[in-house]
């Protein structure tokens, strides 16, 4: 069946541009999560949602990322006036339910190159 | 200091060896523990899931937690070099967030 999908797949922009990026999680999957990977890094846990509710936002990095959910379905994840260390892999993330217990499917993510 | 740390890397072994990789945490509140596999370009995958301290098995892979010395590990035997990927570990304590190490970097030569 299809699995997360993520779009695009790579993105280079200038700096202070906006962008959009966006998720298409697995469907029935209530919860979405966004991650954001630099080169060589772990995963830093950016915002999750449950259903189109964020209940929690304090993994955003600063208040030029914004993200949501419509339809309990699609995410997007927008970042406005983009600097070089936003450049990063974003990835997204869905699971059945919210919860440690169930398992996060993640998407290819979405290479963002901020020049 | 971060939440999480795992064993840098990267690890190159010979196919058959056992592999272990590591990580200590300083969160006593961590009660799930995750390990992903992460292919290059590609998003992690769930490996191994873990609740509390304990052992569990699934095939060629085993994870271990002490939860009093705070230190999970991944145990592959007879590796393969399908298993050459970056190995992630991951905790979290309650519903929605995830806290990852950095990655171990695996090449198992043949």
């Amino acid at each position: 069946g299809a699995g997360v999908s993520q779009s695009p797949s790579n993105k280079v922009t200038e700096k202070g541009k906006d962008v959009e990026l966006r998720c298409d999680p697995i469907s029935g999957h209530t919860a979405l999560y966004w991650y954001r990977q630099s080169l060589g890094q772990g995963l830093e846990f950016l915002i999750y949602f449950q259903g189109n509710s964020a209940p929690d936002k304090s993994g955003l990095p600063s208040d030029r990322f914004s993200a949501e959910r419509t339809g309990g379905s699609v995410s997007t994840l927008t970042i406005q006036r983009t600097q070089q260390e936003d450049s990063a892999v974003y990835l997204c993330a869905s699971s059945l339910n919210l919860g440690p217990g169930h398992e996060q499917y993640f998407g290819p993510g979405t290479r963002l190159t901020v020049t | 200091q971060k939440e999480v740390e795992q064993d840098p890397g990267p690890l190159s072994v010979p196919e058959g060896a056992i592999v272990s990789l590591n990580c200590t945490y300083s969160n006593s509140a961590f009660q799930y523990f995750m390990w992903y596999r992460q292919y290059s370009r590609k998003g992690p995958e769930l490996l191994m899931y873990t609740y509390s301290s304990g052992n569990k098995e699934d095939g060629r892979f085993t994870a271990q937690v002490d939860k009093s010395s705070k230190y999970i590990s991944l145990f592959i035997r007879d590796s393969q070099p399908s298993d050459s990927a970056t190995y992630l570990c991951a905790m979290s304590f309650n519903a929605g967030k995830s806290t990852f190490g950095d990655g171990t970097t695996l090449t198992v030569k043949p």
